[in-house]
């Protein structure tokens, strides 16, 4: 089957480091995205892995490992924006079809 | 102007009345998507197409119907809507040509927020 799990909310303080974490079952892997979503609002994308390692984007970090069926985003110098619903999304199949497998998306509080 | 639009907004309708939930699109991506989003449950594929004659059921298409007008509009039809159906319903597109490029990620429309009573 497919599965992606990732924590349901987690709480953090302006200025700090929060890492979230996701692990993915599917029966394809073609690259695994992060989206940034706020309430009410339409998911943007964020990062984009497809090979084992970590991607830096400014002060959103990616990390990838295929064996493990792992990733997770790193968000450094948290600020109050950041306060949002951030969604693991795991593209299956292959030649280039783009079918997205998306996890529950875990809720981020970033406070004072 | 946004790229992806959606229409309406939100709407509130009856049990059993037929629905219809519009998508257009100004970035001349051919392949086009619609999610629903259930608290919880996270974003889950209804229908998508792939080009005006190409179109495929998700994994949650029961109760649904789409039609791919152009290429810049796909529409999700509720035939007879029922209370389960209350949801944030998400329209979204991306470019086949960029289908060997490193991410060519999904961008969406706004939403529209459906509750049936």
């Amino acid at each position: 089957g497919q599965n992606i799990d990732q924590p349901t909310e987690m709480t953090a303080t302006e200025g700090a480091i929060v890492q979230i974490n996701c692990t993915y079952q599917t029966s394809g892997f073609n690259g695994l995205f992060w989206y940034q979503q706020h309430a009410g609002e339409a998911p943007t994308f964020l990062s984009y892995n497809v090979l084992d390692g970590l991607e830096e984007k400014g002060r959103f970090s990616s990390f990838l490992s295929r064996s493990k069926g792992y990733s997770y985003l790193l968000l450094k110098e948290l600020q109050m924006k950041d306060s949002a619903s951030y969604l693991c999304a795991v593209r299956g199949g292959s030649g280039g079809y783009n079918k997205l497998i998306f996890g529950a998306g875990t809720r981020l509080a970033v406070h004072p | 102007d946004a790229d992806v639009t959606q229409t309406p907004r939100n709407r509130i309708t009856k049990t059993g009345k037929r629905i219809m939930l519009e998508c257009s699109q100004t970035k001349g991506h051919d392949r086009m998507y619609w999610y629903r989003q259930d608290p919880g449950l996270g974003l889950r594929l209804i229908y998508y197409s792939f080009d005006v004659k190409d179109i495929n059921k998700g994994e949650i298409s029961d109760g649904y119907s789409v039609s791919r007008q152009a290429q810049a509009k796909f529409s999700l039809s509720l035939e007879s809507a029922i209370p389960n159906q209350t949801a944030l319903y998400f329209c979204a597109t991306s470019d086949s040509a960029l289908a060997g490029v490193y991410y060519n990620e999904q961008f969406f429309g706004p939403g529209t927020r459906l509750t049936v009573l």
